[in-house]
């Protein structure tokens, strides 16, 4: 089936600091990728996605390049602000049969900005 | 406007009780989910329902049972509460033959005690 794996956190780092988030895949086929962001007490939202093979998904200076020889995509930005203080998520969704209805997410990772 | 909203965003109860959580969606998708979020941050899909129609049904206890009234309501009813049934229960909602984007919810905090 399909999975995803991502960097655990926690990950802490200083304000203009630059950040990587590590994400892998597995999949059969060519899957859509995603990275969610959940700020405290709320839900999830989506921040940037790429749907084929050397796609680049970007989003409030954030960026992540779907490369389907090594099954990653990996999230980063060059400055992070305190705002950007948050749980984001690593997510596929499959493209055959019944998969194509569901997300399959990683178990997220918990990112702290300080000042 | 919100796009996809769910009722109590808390709920506090005690073992062996029933509750309800409500979800409802304004986009105009086919399609609407629930997942759980544990203490963890962990993320599993319980079900989804395609136009009314149950389609991924996950391992699931069967004290867990959806209901898709229309396309636009996806409500969760719990039978005989647990303590590890405590966690934050999400829906969400999305387009077959789109990019496949969740649209979620807030969130539905259930405390069982």
């Amino acid at each position: 089936g399909n999975s995803v794996t991502q960097m655990e956190g926690p990950v802490t780092l200083s304000e203009e600091a630059f950040l990587t988030i590590n994400c892998t895949y597995t999949a059969t086929g060519y899957p859509s990728l995603f990275w969610y962001v959940q700020y405290p007490g709320e839900g999830l939202q989506l921040l940037l996605k790429a749907t084929k093979a050397d796609d680049k998904g970007s989003n409030k200076g954030f960026e992540a390049t779907y490369r389907k020889e090594t099954t990653s995509f990996h999230l980063e930005k060059g400055s992070v602000q305190v705002s950007d203080s948050a749980v984001y998520f690593c997510a596929l969704r499959g493209n055959s049969g019944g998969s194509n209805y569901k997300l399959t997410f990683g178990k997220g990772t918990l990112l702290t900005v300080n000042p | 406007d919100t796009a996809v909203s769910q009722t109590p965003k808390y709920l506090v109860t005690q073992m062996g009780n029933d509750k309800s959580i409500k979800c409802e969606q304004n986009l105009g998708h086919d399609t609407m989910y629930w997942y759980k979020q544990d203490s963890k941050k962990f993320l599993k899909i319980m079900f989804s329902y395609n136009n009314k129609e149950l389609i991924i049904n996950e391992t699931v206890p069967n004290r867990f049972s959806p209901k898709s009234p229309d396309k636009a309501h996806l409500n969760l009813h719990i039978n005989s509460l647990e303590l590890g049934d405590s966690a934050v229960y999400f829906c969400a909602s999305s387009q077959p033959g789109s990019t496949g984007e969740l649209f979620f919810g807030e969130g539905s905090r259930l405390t069982v005690l």
